[in-house]
């Protein structure tokens, strides 16, 4: 089963404060990387996203960095605010030989609070 | 609507009952995903349509989910003989085609009793 580890499971940081959530993947056909924001009874919203060939990817106070030799990728959170309090989703899309594959698999997920 | 529609909200039933789920994905998505979310979990794969073509139900845990959608709108799945193990929330997501971006529901919580 290609899996996706996410870490760390929960993290606190103090508004304004930089969060790094980290995720590292063990198969090496994976053509898309998102992550998604997820608040208390809502459904997943995507965030960023990256694909291999590029290996920072920056959105606003988002940035995704990729290293694809070490099958890595994290999201930073600059200036983080208490309204970016959320659980937060690494996923990767599937390659096989008729292209993309549909499904995401998804990281565990990481708990971020941001303490004001 | 502008978002994808998923009901009911919430579902109580008892073990052993069947239940039934929407989803109405964006307008003009032609690809269509169902994920089960545990308790304090990531998300999981269940099955998923694009177009007219067969759907991947690669992720369904057992003969008892299915799912049906019809032509490249509404789908609905369906939890046969429910057991306690299956109490999640039930995603939904579309995506204009398959390698674009998915668009999540809110889901529908399921408890079992």
């Amino acid at each position: 089963q290609q899996q996706v580890k996410q870490s760390p499971q929960s993290l606190i940081v103090q508004k304004g404060g930089i969060s790094i959530i980290n995720c590292a993947y063990e198969n090496t056909a994976f053509d898309y990387f998102p992550w998604y924001q997820q608040f208390p009874g809502k459904g997943p919203a995507l965030l960023i996203a990256i694909r291999p060939d590029v290996s920072e990817k920056k959105e606003g106070r988002f940035t995704i960095s990729f290293n694809k030799s070490a099958k890595q990728f994290s999201l930073h959170i600059m200036d983080s605010q208490p309204g970016d309090s959320a659980t937060y989703f690494c996923a990767a899309r599937g390659v096989n030989y008729g292209g993309s594959q549909g499904n995401l698999i998804f990281g565990k997920g990481t708990k971020l609070s941001v303490k004001p | 609507g502008a978002g994808v529609s998923q009901s009911p909200s919430n579902k109580v039933t008892e073990k052993g009952k069947d239940v039934e789920l929407r989803c109405d994905p964006i307008s003009g998505h032609t690809a269509l995903y169902w994920y089960r979310q545990r308790l304090g979990q990531g998300l999981e794969f269940l099955i998923y349509f694009q177009g007219n073509s067969a759907p991947d139900k690669s992720g369904l845990p057992s003969d008892r989910f299915s799912a049906e959608r019809t032509g490249e709108s509404v789908s609905t799945l369906t939890i046969q003989r429910t057991q306690q193990e299956d109490s999640a929330v039930y995603l939904c997501a579309s995506s204009l085609v398959v390698n674009q971006p998915q668009h999540f529901g809110d889901g529908t919580r399921l408890s079992i009793l």
